[in-house]
């Protein structure tokens, strides 16, 4: 059964500075590999989808990443801004098509 | 176009009531997800819809819990006798198909059952 784990739980730093979030992932038969955003109050957003033939996508200052055989993804926050605090998840598709959540890393940073 | 809604946005209940929560897709998706997000806690898959019809159920914590899709859009989620431990903020998403991955969520309802 795949299990999707985010480690830390939460993560403070100060504006400017670059960050990364870890997802860890037991099956390595993962379909894909989503990063969420989550503001407080709000729904999720979806950031970057990353297929498993992939192994990183880019949208702005995100990047994130994905090794299949190590079980992991990381999402890469370059120059972070006050904007970007909120509760980042990630989740796996699985082969049917649900997908697997991690508990998040709530990430606030600091002016 | 709008995107995915959810009513009411906070709910307080008292321990034994029924509750209601509600679900209004975006136009055209046929997909319809209900997750559970407690306090700290990932996202605990309750149920989906692919048109009307719920493939799986597997999901749902108990009997209490029932949920319904008519004419392919609205779904409502019932809680029938509320417990303390369903306290939690209850979320929906939409996607084109069952067959897509990329799940399009609401702002959530937030139940508090005292």
């Amino acid at each position: 059964k795949q299990e999707v784990t985010q480690i830390p739980a939460a993560l403070s730093v100060p504006e400017g500075e670059n960050l990364v979030l870890n997802c860890s992932f037991t099956d390595s038969a993962i379909y894909n590999l989503q990063w969420f955003r989550q503001d407080p109050g709000k729904g999720l957003t979806s950031l970057l989808l990353i297929q498993s033939s992939q192994r990183e996508q880019t949208s702005g200052r995100l990047n994130a990443s994905l090794d299949k055989s190590s079980g992991r993804s990381t999402l890469y926050i370059a120059a972070s801004q006050p904007g970007d605090s909120a509760t980042y998840l990630c989740a796996g598709g699985d082969s049917n098509y649900q997908l697997i959540w991690g508990a998040g890393t709530k990430l606030i940073i600091k002016p | 176009g709008a995107g995915v809604s959810q009513s009411p946005s906070n709910k307080v209940t008292e321990k034994g009531k029924d509750v209601e929560l509600r679900c209004d897709p975006i136009s055209g998706h046929t997909a319809l997800y209900w997750y559970r997000q407690s306090l700290g806690q990932g996202l605990e898959f309750l149920i989906y819809f692919q048109g009307n019809s719920a493939p799986d159920k597997s999901g749902l914590p108990s009997d209490r819990f029932s949920a319904e899709r008519t004419g392919g859009s609205v779904s409502t989620l019932t809680i029938q006798r509320t417990q303390q431990e369903d306290s939690a903020v209850y979320l929906c998403a939409s996607s084109l198909d069952a067959y897509s991955y990329e799940q399009y969520f609401g702002p959530g309802t937030r139940l508090t059952v005292t």
